[in-house]
């Protein structure tokens, strides 16, 4: 079976500085699609960033990037400059291309701090 | 700026009362999906759907139902709530596995 594993449930990081989510997930495909969401407090989840398996370069969104290693499974999320309205929630999401189903990981909550 | 909405965004109801969460989408896509998270914040998926008339149930065992009359609503019904119930139900959809969801601010449901 499929999984995603977010193995740090909180973490925090000073203002201005650069903080790394982990995420690492497990499956026989070689075709599927990883994804990183943000759901601030009682606000909306948005889609952060997103990755294909088949694309070597890794994903960059302005201060958030990847390190996407499909050898090791695994798809962490860099954020650099951290801001307080970074502070959130975040999901690490996976999906293959024979299903419509994402899988997501338990979350890390992060606070950024002042 | 949300494309798909959900109704109520707060909701307190009693035990055995039925209630409908709306979930509309002005975006067109076929993929519609809920998913009850719980107070830890983990995701769970109750139903989905690929399409018009396209309905599957999740993951996560589920006393709710929904429908996918029209592509842009995909209401979720409870018959007879519980407190057990009681949880945030989130809506998302989606155009194609590639792109990610684009999810709803949220129904926050307490029943009592």
């Amino acid at each position: 079976a499929q999984t995603v594993t977010q193995s740090q449930p909180e973490m925090s990081v000073q203002e201005a500085e650069t903080v790394t989510l982990s995420c690492t997930y497990d499956t026989s495909e070689s075709n599927y699609y990883l994804f990183w969401y943000k759901q601030p407090p009682s606000r909306q989840m948005i889609l952060v960033i997103r990755q294909e398996a088949y694309k070597q370069q890794n994903a960059t969104e302005n201060r958030f990037s990847v390190n996407f290693q499909k050898a090791a499974k695994s798809f962490s999320l860099k954020i650099s400059d951290s801001q307080l309205g970074d502070t959130a929630m975040y999901f690490c999401a996976f999906i293959d291309s024979g299903t419509y189903k994402y899988i997501f990981g338990t979350g890390t909550r992060l606070k950024v701090l002042a | 700026e949300a494309d798909i909405y959900q109704t109520p965004r707060y909701l307190v109801i009693g035990t055995g009362k039925k209630i409908t969460l709306e979930c509309s989408q002005t975006m067109g896509h076929d993929k519609m999906y809920w998913y009850q998270q719980d107070p830890g914040m983990e995701l769970h998926l109750i139903h989905y759907s690929y399409g018009v008339n396209s309905t599957e149930k999740g993951d996560l065992s589920s006393e709710s139902t929904v429908s996918r009359i029209r592509t842009e609503h995909f209401p979720l019904t409870l018959e007879s709530a519980r407190p057990s119930h009681t949880s945030q139900y989130l809506c998302a959809s989606s155009p194609d596995r590639h792109y990610g969801y684009t999810f709803g601010s949220g129904t926050r449901l307490t029943v009592v």
